[in-house]
């Protein structure tokens, strides 16, 4: 069965500092990959998705993820973070065309200092 | 464009008790979603509908939890009765087709069961 694995529970960075926030599956082909973001009380909304093609991938709010397919790796990163970002971050895995279970991984809660 | 609108936004109920939720997807989203979110989890697939019939509800605990998108638009989610451990934010989510369409998340309903 496929896994997500996000190996960071809780992370703090300081307002400007470089982020990267780690995410692994578990799946023999390159399933679809994708991060979420979820502020208190809200739904999810999608920052970025990969399907094929250029493995390093642009999302909203100046995100960005790399596909790795030797380290069965999709993380998450971002140059600068702003005050704003400090949500939680879920990585999920879609086994392709055709799959339509879309599983999460357990989210990575994202503290910014001002 | 309006996204998918839920209700209630919180819930409290005691256990044996039964409740409802309601979720209206984004116009011309043929696929919905519901998801259980528990506390310090990623959002697991309860039940997927294509238009009114029903994808994959393989993660959904028949005994109690029932789901119904009558119309082919907005659905109801019940469980009854409510365990200790159905309490958790439970997420409606639509895209416009099952493939590679985003899913679009409403802000969920937080149930507390006591």
């Amino acid at each position: 069965a496929q896994s997500v694995t996000q190996p960071d529970i809780h992370i703090t960075v300081s307002e400007g500092a470089s982020l990267e926030l780690r995410c692994n599956y578990s799946y023999g082909a390159t399933p679809y990959l994708f991060w979420y973001v979820q502020s208190p009380g809200q739904g999810l909304q999608l920052l970025l998705k990969y399907f094929s093609g250029d493995t390093l991938v642009q999302g909203i709010k100046g995100f960005e993820a790399e596909f790795k397919r030797s380290q069965s790796s999709f993380n998450l990163r971002k140059p600068s973070v702003h005050w704003s970002d400090a949500a939680e971050y879920f990585c999920a895995v879609r086994l392709g065309a055709g799959s339509y279970q879309l599983t999460f991984g357990k989210g990575t809660k994202l503290s910014v200092i001002p | 464009e309006a996204g998918v609108a839920q209700s209630p936004r919180y819930k409290i109920i005691e256990k044996r008790q039964s409740v409802a939720f309601w979720c209206n997807p984004i116009s011309g989203h043929a696929t919905l979603y519901w998801y259980q979110q528990i506390l310090g989890q990623g959002p697991k697939l309860l039940i997927q509908f294509q238009n009114n019939g029903v994808v994959d509800d393989s993660q959904l605990p028949k005994d109690r939890f029932s789901a119904e998108r009558l119309k082919g638009v907005d659905s109801t989610l019940k469980i009854q009765p409510a365990k200790l451990e159905d309490s958790a934010v439970y997420l409606c989510a639509s895209s416009l087709e099952q493939g590679t369409s985003p899913l679009h998340f409403g802000n969920g309903t937080r149930l507390t069961v006591t």
